[in-house]
Parts: structure tokens; C-alpha cells; sequence
């Protein structure tokens, strides 16, 4: 069974500090994505990134990077300079194909605070 | 991008009645839906998958006559909760999977806060 694991349950950092996000997933398929989501407080989910198990190259995009680690079975958030805005929650996903469909595994998330 | 809508977006209803949650695709058809639970500072859960003019096949654990799917049309599922209690009071998401998109890809709608008192 796939399995999602974020052992940071909060992070606190002041603004413009440098923060990691941990994502450990657990599957037996050897076709997967990976995922990343914002929920602010208004509680809708924003999409951040997909990565699919072929492809480990690491992802920047502006003060966002991601960094794949099949040995590890790590997919790990890193956000550069932090913001105030960036306070939210966090949630790594892994999707995998079951019979009838499409299962997200959602990690149990990270709350992230950026104190000004 | 493809967008899910979900209405309404907060419902407060009495304990023991029912409440209906709608949950469309606005730019594309999707064959399946997916709805999610997420309590207070917890994880989403999911609850049941539906696919289109089949019945929904539900999670361990979720109630099937309690929380009802129906997904007619290739826009639309609704899922009712029946005989509303406190405990019920949650997050409710759906999301649907757009085939063009790739077998992963899924959309999420805004979510409902469900307040039953």
C-alpha cells in the first residue's frame, strides 16, 4: 500500500529564511507522480508541482525548488527567502493506478509559519 | 487550466437533515470524481471515487447510505449527507480527473465547510 509520510508537523521560520519541507512516500508501483499543495487558510488547494517516477530531475521555479531522490524515496520542498504569504499548509501527494482509477495518498502535511 | 466548482462553499444545517453538495467540472468532462474529508488541522481523506453512470465505490470505513454519490453526467457529482450529525461537520473536496489531461492528472474544487449543529 502507498503511503505518504511528512514528519514535520510545524515549522516556524522569520521571513526571508530559507525553508525545507520533508516528503518520504512508500509504493510498489513503478509508475507514480508526486505532488505538492498550498492550502491557505481559505482552505482551497493549490496546486505547486507534479513530478512522474521517470523524470528525477530537480525543479526550480522562482523561490520554489523540489528535489526528487528515488534511493530515498524523498521528494523534498525547499522555499528560498520566505514570505509571510508562504504561511500555510503544505501536502505531499503520491498518485498511483488502482483498478478502478486514480488514488491520491496525501501526507498528513506541514504547517508552515513565516513570522514578519 | 481545467476548473472544478464545488456549491456551496459553506452550508450550516440542523442535525438530522440532509445536505446536498454539487461538484462540477467547468471545462471539461470528466469521467471520474473523487471526495474528500479533511477534519479540523487533519489530512485529506479520501471517502469514494465515482465514475460516470456507475455507482461510486466507496473507502473503508465511509458509510455508503450515509454519504450518497451520484455522478449522472460527465460535469456532475453530488454527494448528500444523510441524517446530518455534529460529527459530521468537516471539509468536503472533490476532485475530478480529466482524461486528455493524463491518467494522474486531477483537479481540485474549492472545497464546502460543513457545519451541522
Amino acid at each position: 500500500a502507498q503511503k505518504v509520510t511528512q514528519a514535520q508537523t510545524e515549522i516556524s521560520v522569520v521571513e526571508k529564511e530559507d525553508v525545507t519541507l520533508d516528503c518520504v512516500y512508500e509504493t510498489r508501483d513503478t509508475t507514480y507522480y508526486l505532488f505538492w499543495y498550498k492550502q491557505p487558510p481559505s482552505g482551497e488547494l493549490v496546486f505547486l508541482i507534479r513530478r512522474n517516477s521517470f523524470d528525477e530531475q530537480n525543479e526550480i521555479s522562482g523561490r520554489y525548488s523540489w528535489n526528487f531522490q528515488k534511493s530515498t524515496s524523498s521528494f523534498n520542498f525547499t522555499i528560498t527567502a520566505s514570505q509571510v504569504v508562504d504561511s500555510a499548509v503544505y501536502f505531499c501527494a503520491l498518485s498511483e493506478a488502482r483498478d478502478y482509477g486514480q488514488n491520491f495518498v496525501f501526507g498528513p502535511g506541514t504547517r508552515l509559519s513565516v513570522l514578519p | 487550466g481545467a476548473v472544478v466548482s464545488q456549491h456551496p462553499s459553506r452550508v450550516i444545517c440542523k442535525s438530522g437533515t440532509s445536505v446536498k453538495i454539487e461538484c462540477r467540472s467547468l471545462d471539461f468532462q470528466a469521467t471520474t470524481m473523487f471526495w474528500y474529508r479533511q477534519f479540523p488541522k487533519q489530512s485529506l481523506m479520501l471517502m469514494a471515487t465515482s465514475n460516470e453512470g456507475s455507482k461510486a465505490t466507496y473507502e473503508q470505513g465511509v458509510e455508503k447510505d450515509k454519504f450518497l454519490i451520484n455522478h449522472a453526467s460527465l460535469t456532475l457529482s453530488t454527494l448528500t449527507v444523510t441524517s446530518a450529525h455534529p460529527e459530521d461537520s468537516s471539509f468536503y473536496i472533490c476532485s475530478a480527473r480529466e482524461p486528455l489531461a493524463g491518467k494522474y492528472e486531477q483537479y481540485f474544487g474549492p472545497g464546502t465547510r460543513l457545519t451541522v449543529t
